[in-house]
Order: structure tokens, then sequence, then C-alpha cells
């Protein structure tokens, strides 16, 4: 089985400083694990996503997260918050027919 | 391509009254998703869809809800009857899923509001 669990429901940073949105995940084998994003009153987008190739992953707008199977972690990090970002992230690991989204985190910017 | 679309993008309705959503996936994809969003629960997977077969309903929440795909290109989900406690934003997305294995990335429409008065 599979799960997701991410560890803030809500993170605060002030525009310009780094951005760490937590993840961890338990799957009995290797997993796909995607970061999406949504934007108040859109629907969810596509950040990222690993699939057993490199641990790093690049994602758009400048997130990246990284794949650490002896952690069971992929979080999510960027070095400089921009207003922009402010949205709701949410961390998900396949097979996704197993309700595997995870909560959500709220991440809010300030100036 | 225009991404996934969803129609009504708002629906205000009374208890007791059907609501059908509807949604066309992105052309050439092969499954489709509908998904509800509360702030009580969260994102749940409703049901999928591959090739036009549903594969898993086990979230479909119960007997009022019920989903078809009749084909390639257009999907719906319908209610009946509505309750107050189904509002909330239905997400409809699809994949390009060549065996189903999770790893593929789905798009999403930009949802339904629904309000059940």
């Amino acid at each position: 089985a599979q799960s997701v669990t991410q560890l803030d429901s809500h993170v605060s940073v002030s525009e310009g400083t780094p951005v760490l949105l937590r993840c961890n995940y338990s799957s009995s084998y290797s997993p796909s694990l995607f970061w999406y994003v949504q934007h108040p009153n859109k629907g969810l987008q596509l950040l990222l996503k690993y699939t057993s190739a490199a641990t790093l992953v690049k994602g758009i707008n400048g997130f990246e997260a990284e794949f650490k199977k002896s952690e069971t972690s992929f979080h999510l990090t960027k070095p400089s918050a921009h207003m922009s970002d402010a949205a709701e992230y949410f961390c998900v690991v396949t097979p996704l027919e197993a309700l595997n989204f995870g909560k959500g985190t709220s991440l809010l910017v300030t100036p | 391509d225009a991404g996934v679309i969803q129609s009504p993008r708002h629906e205000v309705t009374e208890m007791g009254q059907e609501v059908t959503l509807r949604c066309k996936p992105i052309s050439g994809h092969n499954s489709l998703f509908w998904y509800r969003q509360t702030m009580m629960r969260g994102l749940e997977l409703l049901i999928y869809f591959n090739n036009n077969v549903p594969i898993d309903d086990s979230g479909m929440p119960e007997d009022r809800f019920s989903a078809k795909m009749p084909n390639a290109s257009f999907s719906t989900l319908k209610i009946q009857p509505s309750e107050p406690r189904d509002s909330a934003v239905y997400f409809c997305a699809s994949s390009d899923t060549k065996d189903y294995g999770g790893s593929e990335t789905q798009y999403f429409g930009p949802g339904t509001r629904l309000l059940v008065l």
C-alpha cells in the first residue's frame, strides 16, 4: 500500500527566503512521486515528478525536489520565494487509485 | 490543445435536484479521473476510467453518485438526488496511460464549484 504525509499544513516565508515543503511517503515498491500546485480558485498544475530516474528533480518556477529513499522523503524546495508562489501544494504518490494525495500544504509568502 | 474542459464552472442547486457535471479530456488521453475537493477531506479520487471503462469506483461516496464515459472525449458525473454535503469542487483530470502504472502526469481541469442549498 502507498500513502503520503505532508508534515506541515501551513508554511509561511518571507519573499526572497528559501521554501521547504516536507513530504514523507510509504510504498511497498519503488514509487512515482509528484508535486502539484493549486493557486486560489484554480485547478491543479504539475510542478515536478520523480519516476526512478535522477533523484534530484527540477520542476517549473524554480522548484525542485529530492527523492531520498533512505528517509522515504520527497521534500519540495525553492531557493527564493516569490509572492506568486503563494498557493496550496500537494504531494502525491502512485498508484493514484489508492487516494494517495497528501492533505496539502498552504504556502504563505509575506512581503 | 485546450486542456481538460469542465462544465459548468459553477453550479448552485437545491437539495434533491439532479446535478450533472461534464468533462472533456485532452484529445488522445486514455485515462480520466474524477476528484472531489473539500476543506474537511482534502482531495479525494472518486473514480477513474481507462479506455472508457471504469477501473475503480471505490471512492464514489454512495449510490447517489454515478459516472459514465460513453466515448473517449466525454464523461459525466451525476449526483441524484443532491445533498448539501455534496457541496465541493469537483475536478476532472486526464492522462495518457499506455499501461496504467501511475507514473503518467495527470492534467487537471479548472473544476466545477458545486453548492447545494
